[in-house]
């Protein structure tokens, strides 16, 4: 699987934009680019996936290039409650591994 | 309810005891997973069973054993807890239609604490 490479820690302020930029230069034609957030003891949470141009939903969205190789997540108008970790995954949901290898994550610290 | 539980939440234990971390689902799925989470780092996958007759090594699966008593139980064991198998475990379900062909979304159970002294 892709190996992914992101920003250990970030920090930013409560109403501001948050934008977390993952680079998979690997990335293969079948993968999806996924990320989750988790939460201090909590499990991982599924935040948004794509392929290709733009994804949005209810929580953020994902921009990913025409050459694939990176991927950013944004976060609109962060708040406290954002505060958490977040990860860039690369997978092939289509295989029969149904594996995810996350990374180190990206430490997101959101102040008042 | 939550959907993926686990049990025990926390557990202490000493050194070359055996100790059986169990997980339970209800939202129906085939797959099932178990990761490992040390301080500062991501999960790391231990086994991973994609159904009842089915069972695979994770990454890190020295020292670990697993059982998949159902659809909805997956069992992780440590036969012999050493200290460094502390660490925050997370049981997972996945299933590969759901939203789909795209998607592999993994749901998370809310951890055991694991303290091997």
């Amino acid at each position: 699987l892709a190996k992914t490479t992101q920003p250990i820690s970030m920090d930013s302020y409560e109403g501001q934009e948050v934008n977390i930029t993952c680079s998979h230069n690997n990335i293969a034609t079948n993968d999806y680019i996924t990320w989750y957030q988790q939460f201090p003891s909590q499990g991982p949470r599924f935040i948004i996936q794509g392929y290709k141009t733009k994804v949005t939903n209810e929580v953020a969205s994902l921009f990913i290039p025409a050459d694939r190789k990176s991927s950013t997540l944004s976060l609109p108008r962060v708040s406290l409650s954002d505060t958490a970790v977040y990860y860039c995954l690369v997978e092939d949901p289509s295989g029969n591994t149904g594996k995810l290898i996350f990374g180190q994550g990206t430490t997101l610290q959101v102040k008042p | 309810d939550a959907d993926v539980t686990q049990t025990p939440r926390n557990r202490i234990t000493k050194t070359g005891k055996r100790i059986m971390l169990e997980c339970s689902q209800t939202k129906g799925h085939d797959r099932m997973y178990w990761y490992r989470q040390d301080p500062g780092l991501g999960l790391r996958l231990i086994y991973y069973s994609f159904d009842v007759k089915d069972i695979n090594k994770g990454e890190i699966s020295d020292g670990y054993s697993v059982s998949r008593q159902a659809q909805a139980k997956f069992s992780l064991s440590l036969e012999s807890a050493i200290p460094n198998q502390t660490a925050l475990y997370f049981c997972a379900t996945s299933d590969p239609r759901r939203g789909g062909a795209e998607y592999n979304e993994q749901f998370f159970g809310p951890g055991t604490r694991l303290t091997v002294l």
